[in-house]
């Protein structure tokens, strides 16, 4: 059971913006240097969407961003695309080691 | 542009041993970390460990301590995860990735996976 807690799935429509959580004792989340983002398609490698809390590296559309409240990051993604129908990871390192959230489906209405 | 090359798919039997392998292309190969990543089927994403192939340092996440062994070849950029025996729960799709530790600490660069198969 991975320390840092992802909600199961999420789901919006076209053009609407929604909004990811991370939720995780603090120790998990080192610094915000240390929260980073991935977008999974099935059958594919993860993708770095995010890094270092709310950078995006390039060719990341700025659709998406990143942000962190108390022990709680987030992505949010505006803007909704077909194409963002995908499991995103939340992910940081902390103690010498990189821990993964389980996982969250975005489903595209 | 970098590039880490992952070996093929795998079907082995319960007890045999397996080395599989992460090529690097491009630049500063051995300056940076590269991490194992297992992924069981339909499952999230397990981080395993990682190896620095400037000095062949390991990291391991204990849950994973004793069960692989990670290694490296610098004169071919190439970084090896190896089995000793596996299990029918070690069939899972396994990533390398590249791991950057300097000011930001996150996986740029994805191998495509390897998918190994454990069956009798």
């Amino acid at each position: 059971q991975s320390a840092l807690t992802q909600p199961r799935s999420v789901s919006g429509s076209p053009g609407q913006s929604v909004t990811i959580s991370c939720t995780g004792p603090n120790s998990e989340f080192g610094g915000n240097n240390y929260v980073s983002w991935y977008q999974q398609h099935p059958d594919k490698a993860p993708k770095l969407l995010i890094f270092g809390l709310t950078r995006r590296p390039s060719g990341v559309p700025d659709r998406f961003s990143g942000s962190k409240s108390g022990n709680a990051a987030s992505l949010t993604i505006s803007g909704l695309q077909p194409e963002d129908e995908s499991d995103y990871y939340c992910c940081s390192y902390a103690g010498n080691t990189w821990v993964f959230g389980g996982g969250t489906k975005l489903t595209v209405l | 542009e970098v590039q880490l090359v992952q070996s093929g798919p795998e079907v082995k039997k319960p007890g045999e041993s397996l080395k599989i392998s992460c090529q690097g292309s491009g630049p500063s190969f051995t300056s940076y970390w590269i991490a194992w990543v297992r992924q069981l089927p339909g499952k999230g994403l397990d981080y395993m460990g990682a190896i620095y192939p400037g000095d062949s340092s390991t990291r391991y996440n204990p849950s994973f301590q004793g069960q692989v062994t990670f290694s490296v070849d610098t004169s071919n950029d190439i970084a090896y995860m190896q089995w000793g025996g596996l299990k029918a729960s070690d069939t899972a799709t396994y990533f390398c990735a590249r791991g950057r530790t300097i000011d930001f600490y996150y996986m740029d660069v994805w191998g495509k996976g390897t998918t190994v198969t454990v069956s009798s």
